[in-house]
């Protein structure tokens, strides 16, 4: 299977504990996007990748979160201390730069549930 | 600040009963329009990209057609199998963001 994929599909936590979520994108692409959704919304941004270069956090996104794309592969979105207000579907999506804008590719989520 | 809208929020119909779904958006230049259809507890599946105002796209039972204001992905002769959410995205060109803005969605269900 050569589309988005991300680990795990589901995680249960309690308030407080940290987070990791890890995505596996494309392979030819070389933009990353991470975003949050709760039921009822579209996907709302959070932060996005070219290559390893961290280039853009939403302004919404809190100090808890942090994401990584070491060797501009795979990416990994902690969260820390997490509140229930946390609890959403998680979702990434990648892409190729180009100068039009270039359809995104999402994978299947992870679906976080804050006790 | 790109935005999007999305009409109707849920949409009911029998099956072979043809509609329409709105995207209504402003965007200061517009790299791309973008639908995607989302399946309970799944992430969203492209759908198609529109560049221009005239530009339409068809796949299967779906067109999707662009102006300068709007989108529609109108559905032809639906099944139940079309039953899903529908999500329109716009990418602007305003400094340089790469970054898509997403409706709400609406939810269409496809009675037999």
């Amino acid at each position: 299977d050569t589309g988005v994929s991300q680990d795990p599909r589901h995680k249960i936590t309690k308030r407080g504990q940290n987070v990791t979520f890890r995505c596996d994108p494309i392979s030819e692409h070389n933009r990353l996007y991470w975003y949050r959704q709760t039921l009822g919304q579209g996907p709302e941004f959070l932060t996005y990748f070219q290559n390893e270069a961290q280039l853009e956090k939403s302004r919404l996104l809190s100090d808890r979160f942090s994401a990584e794309r070491p060797k501009g592969s795979f990416s990994t979105l902690e969260i820390q201390r997490t509140e229930q207000g946390d609890s959403a579907m998680y979702l990434c999506a990648s892409t190729v730069q180009g100068a039009k804008g270039n359809e995104q590719f999402f994978g299947p989520g992870t679906r976080l549930t804050v006790l | 600040e790109d935005q999007v809208t999305q009409s109707p929020e849920a949409l009911r119909l029998q099956e072979g009963e043809s509609s329409s779904l709105n995207c209504s958006y402003t965007v200061s230049g517009l790299r791309g329009l973008f639908w995607y259809r989302q399946d309970p507890g799944k992430g969203p599946e492209f759908l198609f990209t529109l560049y221009s105002a005239g530009e339409e796209k068809e796949k299967e039972r779906l067109k999707a057609t662009l102006t300068k204001k709007e989108s529609f992905l109108h559905i032809t002769a639906p099944k139940p199998e079309d039953s899903a959410t529908y999500l329109c995205a716009v990418q602007g060109a305003s400094g340089g963001s790469y970054i898509p803005t997403f409706g709400r969605g609406t939810s269409l269900i496809v009675h037999p």
